[in-house]
């Protein structure tokens, strides 16, 4: 089975800066998909960056982009040019890659990282 | 990215009753629908996961006689939850997924609150 692990509970960042959180996974599997969710106080779950394994380049959306190690299981997630609007629960998840079934897979979560945006 | 909702998004009931919960894909057929249950600070435990038609995959220690889970279409599936007790007081999620490098999209959840 696969454990996506977030090490850090909560993370300070002030407005303007960059910050990274970290997570790292474990898989036997090849071919998989790697996402970042933000949750928000209104509790929507948002996506905010995916990256597909088979893909060496790391992916970027704007201010938000990745550092995928595959050889390390390593995903992290940096934030640059912080705005108090990032301030959020932070999950990282896994999913693997089907194999013509027919049923699209699930996500295993981290447990989360809080990040605090301050002035 | 496609629209998830849920319905209802507060629901209180008396112990012993049940719920039930709508979760709709607005705007793409979904494969596959997901259940989430989320406590306060805590990470998304995936319940159940189904497909329009079959049989609701439980995840361990789930129980599949109080969670009924029910796939009638691409777009709608519901959660009921049976003789509720205060312990089912939770926040309920459901997402949406389809085959591919996709993600889920995720209704905006439902507290429960069960006195």
């Amino acid at each position: 089975a696969q454990t996506v692990t977030q090490s850090q509970p909560e993370m300070s960042v002030q407005e303007a800066e960059t910050v990274t959180l970290s997570c790292t996974y474990d898989t036997s599997e090849s071919d998989y998909y790697l996402f970042w969710y933000k949750q928000p106080p209104s509790r929507q779950m948002i996506l905010v960056i995916r990256q597909e394994a088979y893909k060496q380049q790391n992916a970027t959306e704007n201010r938000f982009s990745v550092n995928f190690q595959k050889a390390a299981k390593s995903f992290s997630l940096k934030i640059s040019d912080s705005q108090l609007g990032d301030a959020a629960m932070y999950f990282c998840a896994y999913r693997s890659a089907e194999r013509n079934t027919g049923t699209a897979s699930k996500l295993t979560f981290g447990t989360g990282t809080r990040l605090q945006v301050t002035l | 990215g496609a629209v998830v909702s849920q319905h209802p998004s507060w629901v209180i009931c008396k112990s012993g009753t049940s719920v039930k919960i709508e979760c709709r894909s607005l705007d793409f057929q979904a494969t596959t629908m997901f259940w989430y249950r989320q406590f306060p600070k805590q990470s998304l435990m995936l319940m159940a996961t189904s497909n329009e038609g079959s049989k609701a995959t439980y995840e361990q220690g789930v129980e599949k006689d109080k969670f009924l889970i029910n796939h009638a279409s691409l777009t709608l599936s519901t959660l009921t939850v049976t003789s509720a007790h205060p312990e089912d007081s939770s926040f309920y999620i459901c997402s949406a997924g389809r085959v591919g490098p996709y993600e889920q999209y995720f209704g905006p959840g439902t507290r429960l609150t069960v006195t």
